[in-house]
């Protein structure tokens, strides 16, 4: 039972257009959600978060947009750089419930010259 | 400030063996949570230590366990290896109070023959 799913195993994007990673969950339970970036032999790295109080968070060239009703929450990367190119996942949690994160099975973009 | 440190970076084992894999968290943090990422996946929560005390697990067999120390590093043990063992292990630690972002460590990359 996949809490937290990214449909979309990858994508590809021209330099300095946007990108827009998409990630759908089913608990309802959840209230806190972030996104994570990951280059091959790292770990994942913190990107951006948002909680359930809010339906946008940006953060410079990093906007988060969530949508409660719909259960779904996208990253938005303007404009994309070749240096975004990584894996991306969603996580998401119950607030307070220790961290414990639910991850996606990740998005690889791709951000071609 | 130090991030998580994990070893080793590589550990290739055979069938039915035994593997140990160490973390050290943020400098300071109590609290060490351990994920897997097999190959193609995301990454599932393994285990949740905080204070030398297992607060929970996610699910997975028993020969998955593992341990906190007075000076909360963590080992995980992976008993009686099967070769679906292979995977990237990840180790996370928080730099502050429970709804910061985990920040995980590089990683071990399990490999079973």
């Amino acid at each position: 039972d996949q809490q937290v799913k990214q449909n979309s195993p990858s994508l590809s994007v021209q330099e300095g257009r946007i990108s827009i990673l998409n990630c759908d969950y089913t608990n309802s339970m959840f209230d806190y959600f972030l996104w994570y970036k990951k280059y091959p032999a790292e770990g994942p790295t913190f990107l951006i978060s948002i909680s359930s109080i809010k339906d946008k968070n940006e953060d410079g060239r990093f906007t988060v947009f969530l949508n409660k009703s719909a259960k779904h929450l996208s990253l938005h990367i303007v404009p994309s750089q070749p240096g975004d190119s990584a894996v991306y996942f969603c996580a998401a949690t119950v607030n307070n419930a220790g961290n414990m994160l639910t991850f996606g099975g990740g998005t690889r973009l791709m951000v071609k010259p | 400030e130090a991030g998580v440190t994990q070893s080793p970076t590589h550990l290739i084992k055979t069938r039915g063996q035994q593997a140990t894999l160490r973390c050290s968290p943020i400098s300071g943090h109590t609290s060490v949570y351990w994920y897997q990422q097999a190959l193609g996946l995301g990454l599932q929560f393994l285990l949740w230590y905080d204070e030398g005390e297992e607060r929970n697990r996610g699910n997975f067999p028993p020969r998955f366990s593992g341990r906190q120390f007075p000076n909360y590093s963590s080992e995980l043990n992976v008993n009686a290896l099967e070769l679906e063992d292979s995977a990237l292990y990840l180790c996370a630690g928080r730099w502050g109070d429970y709804n910061s972002p985990l920040h995980f460590g590089n990683g071990t990359r399990l490999t079973v023959t």
